[in-house]
């Protein structure tokens, strides 16, 4: 069946470090992907999206890099701050494109 | 704007009981769907809806049921509840469909069947 996942179920940094969380998609067809922060208690919000025509693409302190030869993609956060502590999923269109399709999620932890 | 608004935000039910989770969106989003969260897991797809009046099956869709009879309006409904229902429900929505635009979330209804 179609799956998202992420190579690190956690992850810890020290504040002011760059955090890097990946992912493995397993649906070649998609071209859509998505990145989002889910805080304790509360719904997942939208980061950064990016079509698979692109190959990388800039937020504000986020980058999303896209590899479509070996079916990855990552979520780059420059100088993590405590306020980053959250659980980040990776999401894809699949080959239905009918809904988003939700990784298993990597908890970053931020110690200042 | 409220954006996704869920209700209840937590809820004990007892194994046979039936409930409604309400969803609303105020942005006029035509598709519209529900996710069940387990602990350390994903979001799993339980219905979508693309329209008032259209709804569809996901991943896991046995032991609920949604209608849309409005465009604001996805209500999900648990029939006879069982503790594998136990969960954390989130309603979104979006502005296009197909999975290539991304998702406003509600909150989450936390839900324990005991």
């Amino acid at each position: 069946g179609e799956s998202v996942g992420l190579h690190l179920p956690t992850l810890s940094v020290q504040e002011g470090d760059n955090s890097i969380i990946n992912c493995a998609y397993s649906n070649s067809a998609s071209d859509y992907f998505i990145w989002y922060k889910q805080e304790s208690g509360k719904g997942p919000q939208f980061i950064i999206d990016i079509r698979s025509n692109m190959d990388k693409r800039q937020g504000q302190r986020v980058t999303v890099l896209l590899n479509k030869t070996v079916k990855h993609l990552s979520l780059q956060i420059a100088a993590t701050q405590p306020g980053d502590s959250a659980v980040y999923f990776c999401a894809e269109n699949g080959q239905a494109g009918t809904a988003l399709i939700f990784g298993k999620g990597t908890t970053l932890s931020v110690s200042s | 704007n409220a954006g996704v608004t869920q209700t209840p935000k937590f809820h004990i039910l007892k194994i046979g009981q039936s409930m409604t989770l309400q969803c609303t969106q105020d942005m006029n989003h035509n598709y519209m769907y529900w996710y069940r969260q387990d602990p350390g897991m994903g979001l799993k797809l339980i219905y979508y809806s693309v329209g008032a009046g259209i709804t569809d099956k996901g991943e896991v869709p046995n032991g609920y049921n949604v209608s849309r009879s409005t465009t604001e309006d996805f209500p999900l409904r648990l029939e006879l509840a069982a503790p594998s229902q136990t969960s954390v429900y989130f309603c979104a929505s979006s502005y296009g469909g197909g999975g290539t635009y991304g998702y406003t979330f509600g909150s989450g209804t936390r839900l324990t069947v005991v």
